[in-house]
């Protein structure tokens, strides 16, 4: 069966710190990859989505990047941290037909103060 | 801009009650429709999806689909106390993206 993880599980970072949020996928290859952030009380918003190693979409413009070095990683990473990143990250795989459902990790809850 | 809408509720029912949950969404050509359910500080788990016109049913869970009203509903047979969290209505759009309501908050009261 197939588990998603992500790391760290809590995260409280100072402004302008940067953030790197992993992600890995077991039990499947070749996923679709996404990051999405959700904020206190609001429905999720996707921001990146990949399809392969090194192929990365973004949705949203905003100082966070991410990154797919392998097969089943998917890191977010931030050079310079604002207060409005604070949120709860969520990463999500789904097989390779893009219709077809995602499955969430468990998240990391980052509060920038 | 397309758009995924859901009450915020929250909707309390006693419990052994039907609970409907209800979503509505803008974009004709969406593919492919989703419920997921998120317990307070968790990340979501999906409870259904549902691909085509009708009815599909999953123990206590029913997923309804109208693509002409562009109308997606949950029945929750028999609630539980344990269904107590928020619904997310997800819809896959015409460009493969999947798009969220809000949510709506289930108090299923003992």
């Amino acid at each position: 069966s197939q588990t998603i993880h992500q790391w760290p599980a809590t995260l409280v970072q100072p402004v302008g710190s940067p953030l790197s949020l992993e992600c890995t996928v077991e039990g499947t290859s070749n996923p679709n990859l996404y990051w999405y952030r959700q904020a206190a009380g609001r429905g999720l918003q996707l921001l990146f989505y990949s399809v392969g190693i090194g192929q990365i979409s973004s949705e949203v413009p905003q100082n966070l990047s991410a990154s797919r070095p392998q097969d089943r990683q998917f890191i977010l990473s931030s050079k310079k941290l604002l207060l409005s990143d604070s949120g709860f990250y969520l990463c999500a795989w789904s097989r390779g037909v893009r219709t077809d459902t995602q499955y969430f990790g468990p998240g990391t809850r980052l509060t920038v103060i | 801009q397309k758009e995924v809408e859901q009450n915020s509720g929250p909707l309390s029912v006693p419990e052994g009650a039907i609970a409907s949950l209800n979503c509505t969404y803008s974009d004709r050509g969406s593919q492919s429709f989703f419920w997921y359910r998120q317990y307070s500080g968790k990340s979501p788990e999906l409870i259904m999806s549902i691909y085509s016109n009708g009815d599909k049913e999953d123990g206590r869970f029913t997923a309804q689909l109208n693509k002409a009203s562009q109308y997606v509903s949950l029945l929750i047979r028999d609630s539980q106390p344990s269904d107590s969290a928020t619904y997310l209505c997800a819809v896959c759009d015409s460009s493969y993206k999947l798009i969220f309501g809000s949510g709506t908050r289930l108090l299923v009261r003992p």
